[in-house]
């Protein structure tokens, strides 16, 4: 069965740190993935994907995100934190076999202190 | 604009009512979407549609029904037997294979008094 984690309920970083919210996907074949972010009582924005190509993806806002095909993980970074980088962020799966079913994990609630 | 319309942004609803969240998008997508979010449970799939006139039940159909009559419409009934219908709910199309990402509304709140 086709499946997302994210390990991490909750990450703490001070501004200015470097970030890094976890992911790591079951999926047969050559997975697509993405990840989300989510504002209070609000839509998921699109950050960024991996489909093919480079392993290091970037995105918006700043963020990257490192595909790693053996640890079947999908880590979203971003080397310095802003505290409006804080809200819930999330990685989602669609598998290659056409039937277009996104498959998201339960969020990581990123907060950054100042 | 492009984007996608959900309406209505909050719905208060009585135990035992059905109620009609509406989702348009001018996106020109084929594939529409809806998800249930709640507290700690990430999303999850209700129903979903890949073409005008057809759609598949997701991880958590029961109680809910959906109808795709046209391609920029994707509405969704949440129905007296749905058990727990207090959630947000989230529209969203799909790019299709090239690019890949979906697009969201901003969702619905809805609360059972």
């Amino acid at each position: 069965a086709q499946s997302v984690a994210q390990p991490e309920d909750q990450v703490n970083v001070a501004e200015g740190n470097p970030l890094t919210v976890k992911c790591t996907y079951s999926v047969s074949g050559n997975p697509y993935l993405f990840w989300y972010v989510q504002y209070p009582n609000r839509g998921l924005q699109f950050l960024l994907k991996y489909i093919t190509g480079d392993n290091l993806v970037k995105g918006s806002y700043g963020f990257e995100a490192e595909f790693n095909k053996s640890q079947t993980s999908f880590h979203l970074k971003k080397p310095s934190a802003l505290v409006s980088d804080s809200a819930l962020y999330f990685c989602a799966v669609r598998d290659a076999s056409g039937t277009y079913k996104y498959i998201f994990g339960t969020g990581t609630r990123l907060k950054v202190l100042a | 604009d492009g984007g996608i319309t959900q309406s209505p942004k909050y719905l208060f609803r009585k135990e035992g009512q059905n109620v009609t969240l509406s989702c348009e998008q001018n996106l020109n997508h084929d594939a529409m979407y809806w998800y249930r979010q709640d507290p700690g449970q990430g999303l999850r799939l209700i129903y979903y549609s890949q073409i005008v006139n057809d759609f598949q039940k997701g991880d958590i159909a029961e109680g809910y029904s959906v109808s795709r009559e046209k391609k920029e419409s994707f509405p969704l009934t949440v129905t007296s037997a749905q058990k727990n219908p207090t959630a947000f709910y989230l529209c969203a199309t799909g790019g299709g294979p090239n690019t890949g990402e979906l697009f969201f509304g901003e969702g619905s709140r809805l609360t059972v008094l």
